[in-house]
């Protein structure tokens, strides 16, 4: 069973830093690309960030760019987010997202995790 | 604001059809695949249909895709209760490099 679990939410305050991680299981992680993808409250579905199968090769959205980097070990079956110079609007629900190189967009996501930016 | 358009709400009773939309553009939706989700608050985002309409094992023929030009459309028939969620589409884009999602709409069976 695909299995994709986020942790390292939390509250953070303006101008702090978070590393979001997403533990994948129930696939060979190395062969999938991945996203974090993010919903504010109230908001939709809000892409964030993309990453390749080897890690080479990353996209970000205009709203991050600069700010956050993804990373991933496939060694450890894990995918990263680490979030500096946080703002009030980078609160949202974070999620993971596996995608199929043969695919275009994802197919499995993860349950979330919660990162709340105030002071 | 999106760049894929999707109207906020729809609507129907048990055992109708709805019809979600969503509207793009050259460089979206009518040059790339269009795919759909489904998502209830506080769960993970369950992929309805992948590459404009075509469905994933376990998902019902009650959904449906399709594509033309810039626009595309989800349909649902004979509505059930469960079908109460958030409906969104999603496309790569070629100009930004990225991948969009619509705004989202939710629908309330009556």
């Amino acid at each position: 069973e695909v299995q994709l679990v986020e942790s390292g939410g939390g509250l953070v305050q303006p101008g702090g830093s978070l590393t979001l991680s997403c533990a994948a299981s129930g696939f060979t992680f190395i062969n999938y690309e991945m996203n974090w993808v993010r919903q504010a409250p109230g908001k939709g579905l809000e892409w964030v960030s993309y990453i390749s199968r080897s890690g080479s090769t990353m996209y970000y959205a205009d709203s991050v760019k600069g700010r956050f980097t993804i990373s991933r070990d496939n060694a450890k079956n894990s995918l990263y987010l680490q979030m500096n110079s946080l703002r009030g609007e980078d609160t949202a629900v974070y999620y993971c997202a596996r995608e199929d190189p043969r695919w275009e967009l994802p197919d499995y996501w993860g349950q979330g995790t919660l990162v709340t930016v105030s002071s | 604001q999106s760049v894929l358009t999707q109207p906020p709400s729809a609507s129907g009773t048990p055992g109708q059809g709805v019809t979600i939309s969503c509207s793009g553009s050259s460089s979206n939706i009518e040059s790339n695949y269009v795919y759909w989700y489904q998502h209830l608050p506080g769960t993970a985002p369950k992929l309805l249909i992948y590459r404009n309409n075509q469905r994933p094992s376990g998902v019902p023929d009650r959904f449906s895709g399709s594509k033309s030009g810039t626009s595309a459309s989800l349909a649902i028939s004979g509505l059930r209760s469960e079908d109460e969620a958030d409906y969104y589409c999603a496309a790569r884009d070629d100009s930004l490099r990225t991948r969009l999602f619509g705004g989202g709409t939710q629908l309330t069976v009556l």
